[in-house]
């Protein structure tokens, strides 16, 4: 089965740092690139970025781009989101998501994501 | 930036009911649209991609449709378990693969 599971719940203070995971298991993890998805309370899904495992490429939305630092560790097919500085704004739930991609009728490559992690909630409060 | 626009934001419904939930681009996305329930405690589960491509193992009661701008997901014959909340989300613009404000589907 494929699945993607996620590091626990994280109650951390503004300025610390923190590291979550999202390990996967079958298939063939360098392969396919691993995206990271917020959710604020209460309001929709936000894009942050996505990285592809064989070679650590990494896609920043501008939004975050700057505010977390996206990596993997191949040896154990896990991807992480990196905080250096964590703000109040930074609660939310927080996504990992496997992307999958084909060729459409029109010979172009249409992309979606499959599965998704069960999220970690990351709440930053002094 | 591709803005997504969904609606409703919230649709009562009962057991049995068909509904409609539209999603609009601000550009032109071809057939890239992903559609996705969300229910509580859980990550998100896709359900179309391509505008109409039904995901393996998903119930033929859901269906999608559309291209350009606008696109429809349709939820035929509501089972109790579709309760949820819906997105949309585009992947014409890569890396930028935005999401639109979702539909929460409740039980009237």
């Amino acid at each position: 089965e494929v699945q993607l599971v996620q590091s626990g719940a994280e109650v951390k203070k503004p300025g610390e740092s923190l590291k979550i995971s999202c390990k996967a298991s079958g298939y063939s993890f360098p392969t396919s690139w691993i995206g990271w998805v917020r959710q604020v309370p209460g309001k929709g899904l936000e894009w942050m970025g996505i990285i592809y495992p064989a070679d650590s490429e990494t896609r920043y939305s501008p939004s975050f781009q700057g505010q977390v630092t996206i990596s993997v560790d191949k040896s154990i097919s896990t991807a992480y989101l990196h905080w250096s500085s964590l703000k109040a704004s930074d609660t939310a739930m927080y996504y990992c998501a496997r992307r999958l991609e084909r060729i459409t009728i029109f010979g172009d490559i249409t992309r979606w994501f499959d599965p998704w992690g069960q999220g970690t909630q990351v709440t930053v409060s002094p | 930036d591709i803005q997504m626009t969904q609606s409703p934001p919230s649709l009562s419904a009962s057991v049995g009911d068909r509904v409609t939930i539209t999603c609009r681009a601000s550009h032109n996305i071809s057939i890239k649209l992903n559609w996705y329930q969300h229910k509580p405690g859980k990550g998100p589960k896709v359900l179309i991609y391509a505008a109409s491509t039904l995901q393996s193992g998903v119930p033929s009661r859901f269906s999608g449709g559309g291209s350009g701008t606008d696109f429809t997901l349709t939820i035929s014959n509501l089972q109790p378990e579709d309760f949820a909340t819906y997105f949309c989300q585009q992947s014409y613009s890569t890396p930028q693969y935005t999401f639109g404000q979702g539909t929460k589907l409740e039980i009237k």
